[in-house]
């Protein structure tokens, strides 16, 4: 069976100040990883995708994740906060023999300036 | 950018009754799913379908689900009877080969 786990429900920094959005995975298989985001009532827009090319993985408004498969994680990074980053973020897990997206529970970010 | 789109942001029924959610994919996209969010739960897959059919369903997508494509642009997804528990933010997403998947911007369905 496959899951994600985010680590943290919400988070919180400073506008200018790095981005840390931390996100485990569990995976029989090598696994289809994704980001996407929720602004406030929109749609979940992808943000980046790990299919087993290169582990450092970049996404559209700066930011990136790194796929460790010896921590099992695929953490969400942005090195400068800009208060449009404000939303709900998704850790995504897919497996090669399903279309099933599996959801993790979603982080807040909260930007303040 | 070509986008997912979803008709009505917002439908509001009675319990018992029948709603078909439509969605209109990228054009050209050929896969399609639905998902739904209930409020403060995780977003769950319900069920894909390719080359008109279905090709994945979760345990939720119950005897009272149907999706359709109904013409060449548009995709449903019919709940028969709703539940109270039917209450949801209903997603709909296609790919151009199965992934990664475009989510459009949610039904909110409301069953009272």
């Amino acid at each position: 069976a496959q899951s994600v786990t985010q680590l943290d429900s919400h988070v919180s920094v400073s506008e200018g100040t790095p981005v840390l959005l931390r996100c485990n995975y569990s995976s029989s298989y090598s696994p289809s990883l994704f980001w996407y985001v929720q602004h406030p009532n929109k749609g979940l827009q992808l943000l980046l995708k790990y299919t087993s090319a290169a582990t450092l993985v970049k996404g559209i408004n700066g930011f990136e994740a790194e796929f460790k498969k010896s921590e099992t994680s695929f953490h969400l990074t942005k090195p400068s906060a800009h208060m449009s980053d404000a939303a709900e973020y998704f850790c995504v897990v897919s497996g090669p023999n399903t279309d099933k997206l599996i959801f993790g529970t979603g982080t807040r970010l909260q930007v303040f300036p | 950018e070509p986008e997912v789109t979803q008709t009505p942001s917002h439908q509001v029924t009675q319990m018992g009754q029948e709603v078909i959610l439509r969605c209109v994919p990228i054009s050209n996209h050929l896969y399609f799913y639905w998902y739904r969010q209930i409020l403060g739960q995780k977003v769950e897959f319900l069920v894909s379908f390719y080359n008109n059919e279905i090709s994945e369903k979760s345990e939720i997508f119950d005897d009272q689900f149907s999706v359709e494509r109904p013409d060449g642009s548009n995709f449903t997804l019919k709940i028969r009877s709703t539940k109270l528990e039917d209450s949801a933010m209903y997603f709909c997403a296609s790919s151009e080969a199965r992934r990664p998947q475009y989510f459009g911007p949610g039904t909110r369905l409301t069953v009272l």
